[in-house]
C-alpha cells in the first residue's frame, strides 16, 4: 500500500545531540512537508520541499535542517541549536499538480515524537 | 494574510448526540481551498474534505456533514449520532490558490463520552 513511513516512531535525545527522523513516501508525491506539533496546539510549518533538491524554510525553522536528494525521502535534522525541541513531529506529502482533484490534499505519516532528556 | 479559527478548544458530549465544530477563516484570495483533517489518539491526520471557493454546496457523508459559507467566511462540520470512535482531535485548514503551503486551525479536540 502506497503511504509515508516516519521512524523513529518514539526517540529521546540528550541535550546538544543532532537527531534525524526519517521520511519516506511512496505515493510518487512531488512536495513534502514537516510539521511540529506541541501539545493542545495546532501544527506549525517547519521546512518544504516541492521538487528534489530544493526546500523553503517554513514557519519555524530555525534549529531545524532538511535534504531532499530522492523525491522518496525528506529528512529533518533537529539540531542542537533547537532550544525546545521535545515535539511530535508529522511528516506530510502531496501532489503539486494545481488543478487536479488531489491538489494540496497533504497525506500524514504516523509521526515521530521527540523527548529531550 | 490567511487565517484559520476555530474557536472551539475542546468539546465533550454524550454519544448519539450531534455536535459541530466550528471554523472561519480569513483569505483575499478570491479562489482558496478548505479542508477538514482528523487527528485520532494515533497520532496521524486523516484528511476527511476539500471543499473549493466556488462551490457552497453542503457535503454529506454518512454521519458527516459540512456547511460552507461564503457569507460569514465559515466552513462547519457536523457529526450526526456522534460515536465514541468519532473521538479526535479535529483541524480546519485554508489554502490559496497557487500558494504553496496549508494553514491550519489551531484544533478541536472532541471526546465522545458513551
Amino acid at each position: 500500500d502506497g503511504g509515508i513511513t516516519q521512524s523513529p516512531k518514539y526517540l529521546f535525545r540528550k541535550e546538544g545531540q543532532n537527531v534525524t527522523l526519517s521520511c519516506e513516501q511512496n505515493l510518487n508525491h512531488d512536495a513534502m512537508y514537516w510539521y511540529r506539533q506541541d501539545p493542545g496546539q495546532g501544527l506549525r510549518l517547519i521546512y518544504y520541499s516541492q521538487i528534489v533538491n530544493d526546500f523553503q524554510k517554513g514557519d519555524i525553522a530555525e534549529g531545524y535542517s532538511v535534504s531532499r536528494e530522492k523525491k522518496e525521502s525528506f529528512p529533518l535534522t533537529v539540531t542542537s541549536a533547537q532550544k525546545n525541541p521535545t515535539a511530535f513531529y508529522l511528516c506530510a506529502s502531496s501532489i503539486v499538480r494545481p488543478y487536479s482533484s488531489g491538489a494540496n490534499v497533504l497525506t500524514f505519516g504516523a509521526g515521530s515524537r521527540l523527548t529531550v532528556l | 494574510a490567511q487565517k484559520v479559527t476555530q474557536a472551539q478548544t475542546e468539546i465533550s458530549v454524550v454519544e448519539k448526540e450531534d455536535v459541530t465544530l466550528d471554523c472561519v477563516y480569513e483569505t483575499r484570495d478570491t479562489t482558496y481551498y478548505l479542508f477538514w483533517y482528523k487527528q485520532p489518539p494515533s497520532g496521524e491526520l486523516v484528511f476527511l474534505i476539500r471543499r473549493n471557493s466556488f462551490d457552497e454546496q453542503n457535503e454529506i457523508s454518512g454521519r458527516y456533514s459540512w456547511n460552507f459559507q461564503k457569507s460569514t467566511s465559515s466552513f462547519n462540520f457536523t457529526i450526526t449520532a456522534s460515536q465514541v470512535v468519532d473521538s479526535a482531535v479535529y483541524f480546519c485548514a485554508l489554502i490559496g490558490q497557487g500558494a504553496q503551503k496549508l494553514v491550519f486551525g489551531q484544533g478541536t479536540r472532541l471526546t465522545i463520552n458513551p
